[in-house]
């Protein structure tokens, strides 16, 4: 079964607009990640958040992390088109063995 | 550095054909990984292998196998292709550990009729 639900599905925006998505996990976690999978091709790690993290920063991404809710959240701020792709939320269990549970990722289309 | 590679990158199978899909990678990491992406389903794991000489079943491990050739290599086996099998499959690997990202490989794109 999936750990990680995203939220919304699919999200359309005008290019300069933020784009935030959500993520929610059942289980108790070492880390949560986020990648980037452009149409067709490999996926590409965004950024890591440790369990006793709440907040990071990485370029125009931010990332939240609340363990009691079990939930984060990906904000890209002012958009761009090649901003493009499904994103993907990936949590590291505790425990779990050195493996990342994938959900079932926000599509984001950013218009022009 | 090639990163993580996998061949081939389009494949037909027949129902009941076999076929080994390649993965390598030459970053010197520990575990290699190999997932199915269907379509609103997210990445599911196949199996894993968390370091040279071990592998594992992962959520949907039925109707594969896996060999961790060396250190670089690790190859996906299907016995007997079924249409259910139809998938992109991606190949994957990182340090052993905690708190590290994965790297993959640009996806094998199976079709099984």
């Amino acid at each position: 079964s999936q750990q990680g639900e995203e939220d919304p599905q699919a999200l359309s925006i005008q290019e300069g607009e933020n784009a935030t998505m959500n993520c929610s996990y059942k289980t108790s976690i070492n880390n949560l990640q986020w990648y980037r999978q452009n149409s067709g091709r490999g996926l590409v790690h965004l950024i890591l958040i440790r369990s006793n993290e709440r907040e990071k920063h990485s370029g125009r991404l931010r990332v939240t992390l609340d363990t009691s809710k079990k939930s984060s959240s990906l904000l890209i701020t002012a958009s761009r088109a090649a901003d493009t792709a499904s994103y993907f939320c990936a949590t590291e269990k505790t425990g779990g063995g050195n493996k990342l549970t994938f959900g079932t990722g926000t599509q984001l289309k950013v218009e022009l | 550095n090639a990163g993580v590679t996998q061949t081939p990158k389009f494949q037909v199978l027949k129902t009941g054909q076999s076929m080994t899909l390649q993965c390598a990678q030459d970053m010197n990491h520990n575990s290699m990984y190999w997932y199915r992406q269907d379509p609103g389903m997210g990445l599911r794991l196949i199996y894993y292998s968390a370091s040279e000489g071990t592998t594992d079943k992962g959520e949907v491990p039925n109707g594969y196998n896996v060999s961790r050739l060396n250190k670089r290599e690790f190859s996906l086996r299907l016995e007997s292709a079924a249409p259910s099998q139809t998938s992109v499959y991606f190949c994957a690997s990182r340090l052993y550990g905690t708190d590290y990202e994965q790297y993959f490989g640009p996806g094998t794109r199976l079709t099984v009729t």
